[in-house]
């Protein structure tokens, strides 16, 4: 069965470092999603991504962060100066369309530590 | 506002114990999803569910969308059923993203 697959699956950076997540969606979907779970509180939506731009993000997504679909099959969050709040389990999601009947696969999450 | 709240916040089971966990919603949905977190952090999904009744195993889920509520069912629960369950909805009118509740943590005991 397809699946959506994250890298690295812990990353530890210092503060103030760049760090980038990586995710390779399932190969005919055409949305993917960010999504952060800070430890012990909600998951929360961060940004949708389609045809090559963001199509709706959140107010957490501020001018720190930023995605790309790199290539055909890469999905990537960029997180620029990290801060020690930065630190939460991100989870890249895909889907095959748009809102109505279309579900979102998850990824098992990328834990970032930031020190 | 929109919400999604979820109920019991947390439960104790002992195995082999059947509980239902319940997800009200505060508006018309798209979609609505039910997932198991395990202890490694990772989301398993276990529904796709936005009306209707669904099956898989000793887990079964129903989603009442004209009364704004979904529930969980687990049947004789298992130690490895441990975790947190989330409810995740996508409404009709608030864009394309799933908005999850806060969860219900369950512990299943031998």
């Amino acid at each position: 069965e397809p699946e959506v697959t994250q890298t690295p699956s812990h990353q530890v950076t210092q503060m103030g470092q760049e760090v980038i997540l990586r995710c390779v969606p399932i190969s005919n979907h055409l949305y993917f999603y960010w999504y952060r779970q800070i430890l012990g509180q909600k998951v929360e939506f961060l940004v949708s991504f389609y045809n090559n731009e963001i199509s709706e993000k959140s107010e957490i997504f501020d001018d720190q962060f930023s995605v790309e679909r790199p290539d055909g099959s890469n999905f990537t969050l960029k997180i620029r100066s990290t801060k020690l709040e930065d630190s939460a389990m991100y989870f890249c999601a895909s889907s095959e369309g748009k809102g109505g009947s279309y579900e979102q696969y998850f990824g098992p999450g990328t834990r970032l530590t930031v020190t | 506002g929109i919400q999604v709240e979820q109920s019991p916040p947390d439960l104790i089971l002992q195995e082999g114990a059947n509980s239902t966990l319940r997800c009200n919603f505060s508006d018309s949905v798209n979609n609505l999803q039910w997932f198991h977190q395990n202890p490694w952090g990772q989301l398993i999904n276990l529904f796709y569910i936005p009306s209707g009744t669904k099956q898989n195993g000793r887990l079964s889920a129903t989603t009442v969308a004209t009364e704004r509520y979904s529930l969980l069912y687990i049947s004789s629960s298992q130690t490895t059923d441990s975790g947190v369950y989330f409810c995740a909805v996508e409404f009709w009118e608030y864009g394309n993203k799933l908005v999850f509740g806060a969860g219900t943590i369950l512990r299943v005991k031998s």
